[in-house]
C-alpha cells in the first residue's frame, strides 16, 4: 500500500513562528500536494510539485513556500504563522495524470496535521 | 477554489439501509475518485473511476462514472455503524483535483 506520512498529527505554535510541515512518500511518485481543509471550505490547493525541485502555486499560495529537495519529500513552510492559518494540513501524493497508465490519477492523502497558530 | 456539487450534505439511515450520493461538475474528469474522511484523519481513497459509464465494486460500496463525465455516484450498501464518517469525491484532470463539499452520513443503529 502506498503510504504518505506526515511528521506531525497536531501542532501548536506561535503567531511569528516559521513552521515547518513535513510529508514523506515511498511510492516513488512523481507529484506531490499541500492542501489545507477548513470547515465549509473544503479542500484547498496551496502548493504542488510535479518534480524535485519544481513547485506550483495552487489557490492559496499566500504566507506558504513550499521545498523540494529529493523525489520523497515535500515539505510546506509557514513563513511567519498567523492566527488565520490555524487548520488540517494535508499532504498527499500521485503518479503523473496519463490516461494510459491506469491507476496512476490515484490521489493518496497523509493522515494531516492540526496546526494550531495563538 | 471550485468545489464539486455533491448530494446530499447529511443524512442519517438506519443501520442495514442502503445509501446513495452524487457528485456533479460543470467540467469533464478524467478521473472520478471517491473518499471516506473520519474526523481528524485524512481521507482515504475509497474507489477510483477511469472511464464513462465504468461502474466499479469495492466490498459493500459501489461507484460509477457517469456517461456525460460530468458526474459520479456512490452507493453503500446495508450500511453499519463503522460507515459513519464524510464521504467526498473528488474529479481528476491531468495536475488538478478538485473535490466535493462532502456528504456526512450517521449511522443509527
Amino acid at each position: 500500500d502506498v503510504k504518505v506520512t506526515q511528521s506531525s498529527r497536531y501542532l501548536v505554535k506561535r503567531t511569528g513562528e516559521k513552521v515547518f510541515l513535513e510529508c514523506v512518500q515511498d511510492m516513488d511518485h512523481e507529484n506531490m500536494f499541500w492542501y489545507r481543509q477548513d470547515p465549509g471550505l473544503g479542500l484547498r490547493l496551496i502548493y504542488f510539485s510535479y518534480d524535485v525541485k519544481m513547485k506550483e502555486k495552487g489557490d492559496i499560495p499566500e504566507g506558504y513556500s513550499v521545498s523540494r529537495e529529493k523525489k520523497e519529500r515535500f515539505s510546506l513552510i509557514l513563513e511567519s504563522a498567523s492566527t488565520n492559518q490555524t487548520s488540517m494540513y494535508l499532504c498527499a501524493s500521485s503518479f503523473p495524470g496519463q490516461r494510459t497508465r491506469r491507476g496512476n490519477e490515484k490521489l493518496f492523502f497523509g493522515s494531516g496535521t492540526q496546526l494550531s497558530v495563538l | 477554489g471550485q468545489q464539486l456539487n455533491q448530494s446530499p450534505q447529511s443524512m442519517f439511515i438506519q443501520e442495514g439501509e442502503d445509501v446513495s450520493m452524487n457528485c456533479t461538475s460543470s467540467s469533464i474528469f478524467n478521473t472520478w475518485l471517491w473518499y471516506k474522511q473520519d474526523p481528524g484523519e485524512g481521507p482515504v481513497l475509497l474507489i477510483a473511476l477511469y472511464k464513462a459509464g465504468e461502474l466499479t465494486s469495492n466490498g459493500r460500496l459501489t461507484a460509477q462514472f457517469g456517461i456525460t463525465r460530468k458526474d459520479s455516484f456512490l452507493n453503500i450498501s446495508a450500511s453499519i455503524p463503522s460507515d459513519v464518517g464524510i464521504y467526498f469525491c473528488a474529479g481528476q484532470l491531468y495536475y488538478k483535483y478538485i473535490f466535493g463539499t462532502g456528504t456526512r452520513l450517521k449511522v443509527l443503529a
